[in-house]
């Protein structure tokens, strides 16, 4: 069964740096998005990209963030000038054409900033 | 805004019990209600994903239920196993994003 990849599975970075998260999606789905949980937290939504562009972010999701699609398979997240409280799992999903479908899930990594 | 909630927040039974989660949102304007399975320190894995026309899935042991008006779903595990134990997540869907609720942890004793 096709299924999302996520790497790394573990990314350690000291303060201020910058990260970038991958994710390979589904290979026909068109709607992508990231997610993240802080240990012990509930997931919560970061942004929904189609179409090369984003349709939905929330809060959360500020200019410190960046969502990419840089070319016809992967799926980026990037974190600029990382700090202490960007450490949790942070997942990658998407959904196909059809839009009454389930949302699938990559295995996610772990982000530990130092 | 959407706000789901998730009881008990953790459970613990013998074997081969049947038990039921439960998990209410707060706006009905749903798309469709997903159910999740998260073992520790892993990822997300889809058990059952019900439209919001629908009343109930099943798969397997696990049946979900979905009372859209009330703003309640419920998943219920037939006969529980030890290897059932993992936490559970229910999350529902509205225009684009998932709003998920804290998870129930359960823990199947042999």
């Amino acid at each position: 069964e096709p299924e999302v990849t996520q790497t790394p599975s573990h990314q350690v970075t000291q303060m201020g740096q910058e990260v970038i998260l991958r994710c390979v999606p589904i290979s026909n789905h068109l709607y992508f998005y990231w997610y993240r949980q802080i240990l012990g937290q509930k997931v919560e939504f970061l942004v929904s990209f189609y179409n090369n562009e984003i349709s939905e972010k929330s809060e959360i999701f500020d200019d410190q963030f960046s969502v990419e699609r840089p070319d016809g398979s992967n799926f980026t997240l990037k974190i600029r000038s990382t700090k202490l409280e960007d450490s949790a799992m942070y997942f990658c999903a998407s959904l196909g054409q059809a839009f009454d479908q389930p949302q699938h899930f990559g295995d996610g990594t772990r982000l530990s900033i130092l | 805004k959407q706000e789901v909630t998730q009881i008990p927040a953790a459970l613990s039974v013998p074997e081969g019990e049947n038990l039921v989660l439960n998990c209410s949102f707060t706006d009905s304007a749903i798309y469709n209600l997903q159910w999740f399975r998260q073992d520790p320190g892993k990822g997300l894995t889809s058990l059952l994903l019900i439209q919001s026309s629908q009343r109930e899935q099943t798969s397997g042991r696990l049946n979900a239920s979905l009372d859209k008006s009330s703003g309640r779903s419920t998943l219920y595990i037939a006969a529980s196993q030890p290897g059932d134990s993992a936490t559970y997540l229910c999350a529902v869907r509205g225009a684009q994003k998932l709003v998920f609720g804290q998870g129930t942890r359960l823990t199947i004793n042999p």
